[in-house]
């Protein structure tokens, strides 16, 4: 069974919808994250939940809001996004919280706003 | 904000040949994780460097990080079409949970 799932892989959405990304691992871990990768920039975190608390916010924008209900499941949900936060969401997860961990990341879900 | 340069951004080179990707901070690193990317999946651990001047191998991929773990290398012999991928670095930085990563380098090997 894949480590970790994304769903949808792909969403396209207007600037004034509500939608959310769901991200589940199946490896018994304890972290997850949320990163957004962009065309041109280097891979960006975003969140860090850590036993399904959140541990880390990378100055993100109030219009992503994560939900982790437990340590299998993290959502991401979006609400009125702008054109330039079109990119690919990856998901993580680790054993533990850290860099000494391995992250384990699902395929993504590519983004479109318009 | 540290930052990790990669080069070559872009690289394509014909099955058999051999190549070296490079990762170039200012910043000191504890440790270096390596990455690949294939389309349409995310990125998967290759090796993690830990200590200045160590060199691993993983079948024809070699990794070093530099004595003053700033940098690190990527060198692959007779690449083979199965390498093509984005490569990514990510350096974690001391007294923090942070991982870092690198511009990226995107690997074309042609048949």
């Amino acid at each position: 069974e894949t480590g970790v799932t994304q769903t949808p892989r792909h969403l396209v959405m207007g600037m004034t919808n509500k939608k959310s990304l769901k991200c589940e691992q199946h490896l018994g871990h304890n972290a997850m994250y949320w990163y957004k990768q962009s065309a041109k920039k280097p891979l960006e975190l975003m969140f860090v939940y850590n036993f399904k608390e959140q541990t880390e916010n990378n100055s993100v924008p109030s219009r992503f809001s994560p939900e982790c209900p437990n340590s299998s499941h993290l959502f991401l949900h979006l609400h009125t996004l702008q054109p330039e936060d079109s990119a690919l969401y990856l998901c993580a997860s680790s054993p533990g919280q850290g860099p000494s961990y391995e992250q384990y990341f699902g395929p993504g879900t590519r983004l479109t706003v318009t | 904000t540290q930052l990790l340069e990669q080069s070559p951004q872009f690289l394509s080179i014909q099955e058999g040949e051999n190549l070296t990707v490079y990762c170039n901070s200012s910043s000191v690193f504890s440790s270096l994780q390596w990455y690949r990317q294939e389309p349409g999946e995310g990125p998967v651990l290759l090796v993690t460097v830990v200590t200045g001047g160590e060199v691993k191998k993983l079948k024809r991929l070699t990794f070093q990080f530099g004595d003053a773990r700033k940098d690190s290398s990527l060198h692959i012999t007779a690449a083979q079409p199965g390498d093509t991928g984005l490569y990514l670095c990510a350096g974690a930085n001391f007294g923090n949970e942070k991982l870092t990563f690198g511009t990226g380098t995107r690997l074309t090997i042609i048949p």
